[in-house]
């Protein structure tokens, strides 16, 4: 049972563009939403997370939508930069001060110079 | 102020072998995750140490066992491997404290291959 789903598995972007990533849940028990990027031969970085008491989060050129009755999120990027290919997982927690994050399976974002 | 590592980095085993894996926390984090990442799949919970006891499991079998230590360190333990058990393995660790989200900080991985 995948509770949560990128649907899309890649994503190409021209350089100085927006990157929308999408991420659908389906637990509406889910309190808190991150997005780790994930470089080749290293492990996933923390980008950016949002509460679900929230329904916008900004970092920068990062930000992450939440929409609670679509259980929807989703993560822009503008503008898009070569250095942000990477594959974007989409995690949601389920309780307050437990570790466990449920993941979804990763979409790689590819910018285009 | 260290990141996360692991080792070994690659290794290969046989089908019904014993494994183990470590990992040494970041600096100043008390709370250690592991995680498998299978090919195409994302990072899946395996269990969680708080003050050197589990503190959370996911969907794994007994076979998968973990250790905590006092200064942090981890160690990921499978018995009799299956070929299934084929996987990146990642340590997450973070500071657990009052209030907010704890953010983890993962390490690179072990790659496991069982034959």
């Amino acid at each position: 049972d995948q509770q949560v789903k990128q649907n899309s598995p890649s994503l190409s972007v021209q350089e100085g563009r927006i990157s929308i990533l999408n991420c659908d849940y389906t637990n509406s028990m889910f309190d808190y939403f991150l997005w780790y990027k994930k470089y080749p031969a290293e492990g996933p970085t923390f980008l950016i997370s949002i509460s679900s008491i929230k329904d916008k989060n900004e970092d920068g050129r990062f930000t992450v939508f939440l929409n609670k009755s679509a259980k929807h999120l989703s993560l822009h990027i503008v503008p898009s930069q070569p250095g942000d290919s990477a594959v974007y997982f989409c995690a949601a927690r389920l309780d307050f001060g437990n570790e466990k994050l449920t993941f979804g399976t990763g979409t790689r974002l590819t910018i285009i110079p | 102020e260290t990141g996360v590592t692991q080792s070994p980095t690659h290794l290969i085993k046989t089908r019904g072998q014993q494994v183990t894996l470590r990992c040494s926390s970041q600096s100043g984090h008390n709370t250690v995750s592991w995680y498998q990442q299978a090919l195409g799949q994302g990072p899946q919970f395996i269990f969680q140490y708080y003050r050197e006891e589990e503190n959370g499991r996911g969907n794994f079998p007994p076979r998968f066992s973990g250790l905590q230590f006092p200064n942090y360190s981890s160690e990921l333990n499978v018995n009799a491997l299956e070929l299934d058990d084929s996987a990146l393995y990642l340590c997450a660790s973070s500071r657990q404290g009052p209030s907010g989200a704890n953010v983890l900080t993962f390490g690179a991985g072990s790659r496991l291959t069982v034959l």
